[in-house]
């Protein structure tokens, strides 16, 4: 399973874009980057996914590298809301398998 | 719409005692069904995961195991909870196919005393 690489943590001034950058490296041609997000005490929640062209929904952002190495998750306009804990994931093109890393936790400020 | 249910939410049990979690899915068939452990301030493990009824993949050996009876209920047991079983657990659920998205029940956190 590829893995994921991200930073601890980030802050983000309210209302500003948050950026939020995961490197993976071994990533396979088959194997999709997947995001999630986790608020404290709750399940995960997705956000989004994809595998080679950049992708957009109406909660964030996904822009993948053209040697598909790395990603960024951008969160247009940052509100309080959206301090959590995002993963980076590369599915397992086999199994089907999320495996979790430990994530950035975003720290969104007034 | 598919929904996932899981209960307890929150659960004390004494060492030594049994433990059963279940996890069932509303509104899909067949779908993939896993099990996640989130201990206090850390990431997510995968502990089990699912394609078909009677199908379990064990990711990491340890004091639990789990079951799938039913196409759409995955349940999460042990015979003797431990300290370290203590935890936030975590049920999904996916559609087969790594272009499909994973969906996360609230969880159950477990302390065990």
């Amino acid at each position: 399973d590829a893995k994921t690489t991200q930073p601890t943590s980030m802050d983000c001034a309210e209302g500003r874009a948050a950026n939020l950058p995961c490197n993976h490296s071994t990533i396979s041609g088959n194997e999709y980057v997947y995001w999630y997000r986790q608020i404290h005490s709750q399940g995960p929640q997705y956000i989004i996914h994809g595998l080679k062209n950049n992708e957009t929904n109406e909660m964030a952002s996904l822009i993948i590298t053209e040697d598909r190495k790395s990603s960024t998750l951008i969160l247009p306009h940052a509100t309080l809301r959206d301090t959590a804990v995002y993963y980076c994931i590369v599915r397992s093109s086999n199994t089907g398998k999320l495996i979790f890393g430990q994530g950035t936790t975003l720290q969104v400020k007034p | 719409s598919q929904t996932i249910h899981q209960w307890p939410a929150t659960l004390v049990q004494p060492v030594g005692s049994p433990l059963s979690l279940e996890c069932t899915v509303e509104g899909t068939s067949n779908p993939n069904l896993y099990w996640y452990r989130q201990a206090a301030g850390r990431g997510l493990q995968l502990l089990f995961y699912s394609v078909g009824i009677g199908q379990i993949s064990s990711e990491v050996p340890q004091n639990l195991s789990a079951s799938r009876p039913q196409d759409r209920q995955f349940i999460l047991s042990s015979k003797k909870l431990l300290l370290s079983d203590s935890g936030f657990y975590l049920c999904a659920w996916s559609l087969t196919g790594v272009n499909t998205e994973a969906f996360f029940g609230q969880g159950t956190r477990l302390t065990v005393v």
